[in-house]
């Protein structure tokens, strides 16, 4: 079955310092990845997503995400995590048609001053 | 450019009454899709359309949901009659291309 899996409920960290949220992928073929971000009360800002290229992936508010392969993996990585970016994050595939989108179960992130 | 239209915003009805939401896609974007988000979970594709075509409908319980888009624009979301499990955020997005555009959601409480 196509699934998308975000093992971490929560992840803190201090203002200042460097932060990851992990999500792998179980999708046949070679999916399209994304990040989103979801404020309270709000719908999902697209953050970033990879298609195909370079692994490194560049996104809004200084948020990058690595794709490996291999660990069939697209972690959300951001060097100096903001008080602001406390939100819940959600990795997304898409499916094996290659048409809507399989979210994984969210991903709290709460940045501490 | 503005975004993706929904309404209404909350609703709260109680079981086995019948409720409807509307979604206003971004302009030019062919694609509409239905989420329903429970939760503590993710978002769950329910609908997808094509214009006013349905692309996939698998996971809709098509007992007590139905959806339309007859002229390929707007779309409504019907559930009747309603379960306390449909107790959930109700997302609608749009794209063009591979890039889905959300909108802030109608939250309904089944009581």
């Amino acid at each position: 079955a196509q699934s998308v899996a975000q093992p971490e409920d929560q992840v803190n960290v201090a203002e200042g310092n460097p932060l990851t949220v992990k999500c792998t992928y179980s999708v046949s073929g070679n999916p399209y990845l994304f990040w989103y971000v979801q404020y309270p009360n709000r719908g999902l800002q697209f953050l970033l997503k990879y298609i195909t290229g370079d692994n490194l992936v560049k996104g809004s508010y200084g948020f990058e995400a690595e794709f490996n392969k291999s660990q069939t993996s697209f972690h959300l990585k951001k060097p100096s995590a903001l008080v602001s970016d406390s939100a819940l994050y959600f990795c997304a595939s898409t499916n094996q048609a290659g048409t809507a989108l399989i979210f994984g179960k969210g991903t709290t992130l709460s940045v501490s001053s | 450019e503005a975004g993706v239209a929904q309404s209404p915003r909350y609703k709260i009805i109680e079981k086995r009454q019948s409720v409807a939401f509307w979604c206003n896609p971004i302009s030019g974007h062919a694609t509409l899709y239905w989420y329903q988000q429970i939760l503590g979970q993710g978002p769950k594709l329910l609908i997808q359309f094509q214009n006013n075509g349905v692309v996939d409908d698998s996971q809709l319980p098509k007992d007590r949901f139905s959806a339309e888009r007859l002229k390929g624009v707007d779309s409504t979301l019907k559930i009747q009659p309603a379960k306390l499990e449909d107790s959930a955020v109700y997302l609608c997005a749009s794209s063009l291309d591979n890039e889905q555009f959300f909108g802030p959601g109608t939250r309904l409480t089944v009581l």
